[in-house]
Parts: C-alpha cells; sequence; structure tokens
C-alpha cells in the first residue's frame, strides 16, 4: 500500500560531517534508484540497483558517496565529509523490472539536505 | 553529455489552451520514455509513457507523440487547466540494452494561467 518512505526529510549538517540518508521502497520492487536536484536544476542519476545484479554506480559524482541496499530492500545512501555542493534534494524511486510497459519509477518525497 | 534535453525552461498557457512540451535524445538506444510532473516540495508523480514502438500514446487530456528519426517527444495537455501548472521532466531508458537506468532532463515549468 504505501509508497516510497524518505527519512529524514530535512537534514542540515556542518560541512565535514557524514550523513545517511534512509530510502523504504515500494513492497516487491525489484529497483531502486538515488537521483538528486540541485536548486533549479535537473534530475542528476546517482545509482541504481536491480535485484541481485551489481549496482550502476556511474552517476555518483565522487567517492565520499556511497550507497548500500540490504535484503533488496531498504536503501541508504552515505555522503561522508559533506561540502556545500553536496546540497541538494535527494531522491529515491522505486520500480517494479520486468513488468513491460508499467513499470515506471515511484519517487518519495525526497530528502533536503543543505550543508552549512 | 546531455543525452536528454528540454530546452524550454518554462512555458505560460491560458487555461483551456493546449500546453506542448518538448524534450529532444540523443541516444538512439533509448527505447522508453516517460513524462513526469513535479509540484514544489513533492517527488515526482508518473503521468503518462511511450514505447518506441509507437508514435502515440494517449490517456484523458495527456498525449505523448514520439519521433524516432528526430529523437524528439512531446507532451501535449489539452485542455490546460490550473491545477497543470508544475515542473515537468521527461525521462528515457534503454531497456533493450538490459538497463532499466533513467536519464532525465532538466525540467520544464509550466504555468497556466487563469
Amino acid at each position: 500500500g504505501a509508497g516510497v518512505s524518505q527519512s529524514p526529510s530535512n537534514k542540515v549538517t556542518e560541512k565535514g560531517k557524514d550523513v545517511e540518508l534512509r530510502c523504504d521502497p515500494i513492497s516487491g520492487h525489484t529497483a531502486l534508484y538515488w537521483y538528486r536536484q540541485s536548486l533549479g536544476q535537473g534530475l542528476e542519476f546517482l545509482i541504481y540497483f536491480q535485484g541481485n545484479s551489481a549496482p550502476d554506480k556511474s552517476g555518483l559524482p565522487s567517492d565520499r558517496f556511497s550507497a548500500e541496499r540490504t535484503g533488496g530492500s531498504v536503501s541508504t545512501l552515505t555522503i561522508q565529509r559533506t561540502q556545500q555542493e553536496d546540497s541538494a534534494v535527494y531522491l529515491c524511486a522505486s520500480s517494479l523490472v520486468g513488468a513491460g510497459l508499467n513499470s515506471p519509477l515511484h519517487f518519495g518525497n525526497g530528502t533536503r539536505l543543505t550543508v552549512t | 553529455d546531455q543525452q536528454v534535453k528540454q530546452n524550454s525552461p518554462s512555458l505560460s498557457v491560458q487555461e483551456g489552451r493546449i500546453s506542448i512540451l518538448n524534450c529532444d535524445y540523443t541516444n538512439s538506444m533509448f527505447d522508453y520514455f516517460l513524462w513526469y510532473k513535479k509540484y514544489p516540495a513533492e517527488g515526482p508523480t508518473f503521468l503518462i509513457s511511450i514505447s518506441s514502438i509507437k508514435d502515440k500514446n494517449e490517456d484523458g487530456r495527456f498525449t505523448v507523440f514520439l519521433n524516432k528519426s528526430a529523437k524528439h517527444l512531446s507532451l501535449h495537455i489539452v485542455p490546460s487547466q490550473p491545477g497543470d501548472s508544475a515542473v515537468y521532466f521527461c525521462a528515457a531508458s534503454a531497456r533493450t540494452s538490459g538497463t532499466y537506468k533513467y536519464i532525465f532532463g532538466t525540467g520544464t515549468r509550466l504555468k497556466v494561467l487563469a
């Protein structure tokens, strides 16, 4: 029933600190995505998990960014040593891969990260 | 390298008229396209999709057109309503390549004037 849930909804952190952002996808969805939207920008792809396959990390902007997906469900995006340019809305989405055309992405409401 | 482009950052349309939002792509491997609508402080919500085997898909007031030779798709909203005012994103993926990774455009802000 529930949609994609992200926590926290807002996070303010000091430059240099580490942060963890959490995503609970829709139950049964095999694919999970992280995107970010910086102020005035579009949706920037970060990382994509599909089932048990190795994640596609091609969008991660630096090695300070990492993500895990435990048990094929919950995902955590970790940003180490945060910088001011990391300030953005981080969006998580999930989809039911393999369902043909009826498998669009379902997004959460995002975590607004502010690095001071 | 921006593979999906929305060249109009904003568009204003009178209520009741047609809104046409455009999207261009460069990757010929893309075979599945979607449109999303986003309100402030909310995640994007799915509107309509189209497979590359079609050139048109219609759902109520929303119609998506795909021109593969021009690598261009458009979203038509008719009649436009004030509640349609939002940012619209197009997205594409290359499913036959075995990936479900979606690349998004930069968005077009639609304002429907009452």
